[in-house]
């Protein structure tokens, strides 16, 4: 069965710091991969998605994730953090084109 | 903004009670998709509807129901509520089956006690 492994509950960088969040997947299939961002009281909102094609996939807000098969990982990265990326970010794979398997969330805090 | 629309935003309730959740897909979406989000379970598929028709199942418990009407909003009828029946719950449409992205709603938070 597809899954998704979020390392970290919590990730504290600093301003300007490089931002790293880790994301695991396992599937039997050629997963489909999404990055969300949570607000506080708001929905989810897309970052960015790997299906086929280029394994560096960027998407908005300056992330970026790269899909390493032989790892079996799809790691979000932004070069520099800024205080409003503070939220919490889900990775996700598709199952069966029918439904998105999210892991448990990282919560990004960004101190100045 | 999503273009996906759920109301009401916040409900509060009893235990037994039953409750109906509205959501309203982006336009052109043919696929909308239920989502409970608690700090227990974390984010957790519970239905998908196609063009009107279900189309998989998840952890949705028998005492909640939904179904896709022909103008394609969804409902999600939430029965014989429970204090652990307390959470967000989203909405989400994409355009078709898969492997489209999903766009989620702002959530309805359902508070039972």
């Amino acid at each position: 069965a597809q899954s998704v492994t979020q390392l970290g509950s919590h990730v504290s960088v600093s301003e300007g710091a490089l931002v790293l969040l880790r994301c695991n997947y396992s599937s039997s299939v050629p997963p489909y991969l999404f990055w969300y961002v949570q607000y506080p009281n708001q929905g989810l909102q897309l970052l960015l998605k790997y299906t086929t094609g280029a394994t560096l996939v960027k998407g908005i807000n300056g992330f970026e994730a790269e899909f390493k098969k032989s790892e079996t990982s799809f790691h979000l990265t932004k070069p520099s953090a800024h205080m409003s990326d503070a939220a919490e970010y889900f990775c996700a794979v598709s199952v069966g084109f029918q439904k998105l398997v999210f892991g448990t969330g990282t919560r990004l805090l960004v101190s100045p | 903004d999503s273009g996906v629309t759920q109301t009401p935003k916040h409900l509060i309730t009893a235990t037994g009670q039953r409750v109906t959740l509205r959501c309203s897909p982006r336009s052109g979406d043919l696929s909308v998709y239920w989502y409970q989000q608690s700090l227990d379970q974390g984010l957790q598929f519970l239905i998908q509807y196609y063009n009107g028709e279900e189309r998989a199942k998840g952890n949705i418990l028998e005492r909640f129901s939904a179904q896709q009407f022909p103008d394609l909003h969804s409902e999600l009828n939430l029965s014989s509520l429970e204090l652990g029946d307390s959470a967000l719950y989203f909405c989400a449409s994409s355009v078709a089956l898969a492997p489209y992205e999903q766009y989620f709603g702002p959530g309805t938070r359902l508070t039972v006690t």
